[in-house]
């Protein structure tokens, strides 16, 4: 079975601090993702990566930079948490892009 | 607007009754997929149905498309209490990197 971890579950950052989100896959996928989900919201695409150091800014990419050293880690990085970052946000891969994603557990990050 | 909306937003059922959701999108697809959400936790993928495929089953579920009408149904027969969860559809985008996801229907079963 694919297995997506995510660092944290509970993290909980203070406004101004850098924070660090990684994400790991075991299944040698090409694609990799970070979304975030907040009520009424659904799931909104922060950043996605199709290969290794490639990266593509998704629809709310503002406030967040990403980083995938290898390939089986996605990086998100909050440079400056601010409160409204705060959110649960959700690491996928994919082996193709038509393909189903795999999502990791979620990390619920507040941000004070 | 979203290119996968679902509806109804909230259904609360009886175990054992049949629960329907039903999903729009908007532009040319070339597969739907349906996931799951328990409450707190990531998304798991429950089906997948290409864009030349009418009907897909999969254990309890059933899914259909109608890609002139550009909607899908999700329907889980038999509803059990641990079918409680938020049921997403999904479209990719052409290119395949990008995939739209609706804001849900919470799927309630009452034991």
């Amino acid at each position: 079975d694919v297995k997506v971890t995510q660092s944290s579950r509970y993290l909980v950052k203070r406004t101004g601090e850098k924070v660090f989100l990684e994400c790991v896959q075991d299944m040698d996928h090409e694609n990799m993702f970070w979304y975030r989900q907040d009520p009424g919201l659904g799931l909104r695409l922060i950043y996605f990566s199709y290969d290794v150091k490639m990266k593509e800014k998704g629809d709310i990419p503002e406030g967040y930079s990403v980083s995938r050293e290898k390939k089986e880690r996605f990086s998100l990085i909050l440079e400056s948490a601010s409160t409204n970052q705060t959110s649960m946000y959700l690491c996928a891969s994919s082996f193709e892009g038509y393909n189903e994603q795999f999502f990791g557990p979620g990390t619920r990050l507040t941000v004070l | 607007s979203q290119q996968g909306e679902e509806d109804p937003q909230a259904l609360s059922i009886q175990e054992g009754e049949n629960a329907t959701m039903n999903c729009s999108y908007k532009t040319s697809i070339n597969n739907l997929q349906w996931y799951r959400q328990n409450s707190g936790r990531g998304l798991v993928h429950l089906i997948l149905i290409r864009s030349n495929e009418r009907e897909k089953h999969s254990g309890r579920l059933r899914v259909t498309l109608d890609t002139s009408k550009k909607s899908s149904s999700l329907l889980i027969t038999a509803s059990r209490a641990a079918d409680t969860a938020s049921y997403f559809c999904a479209t990719p985008y052409t290119g395949g990197f990008k995939t739209i996801f609706g804001a849900g229907t919470r799927l309630f079963v009452k034991a």
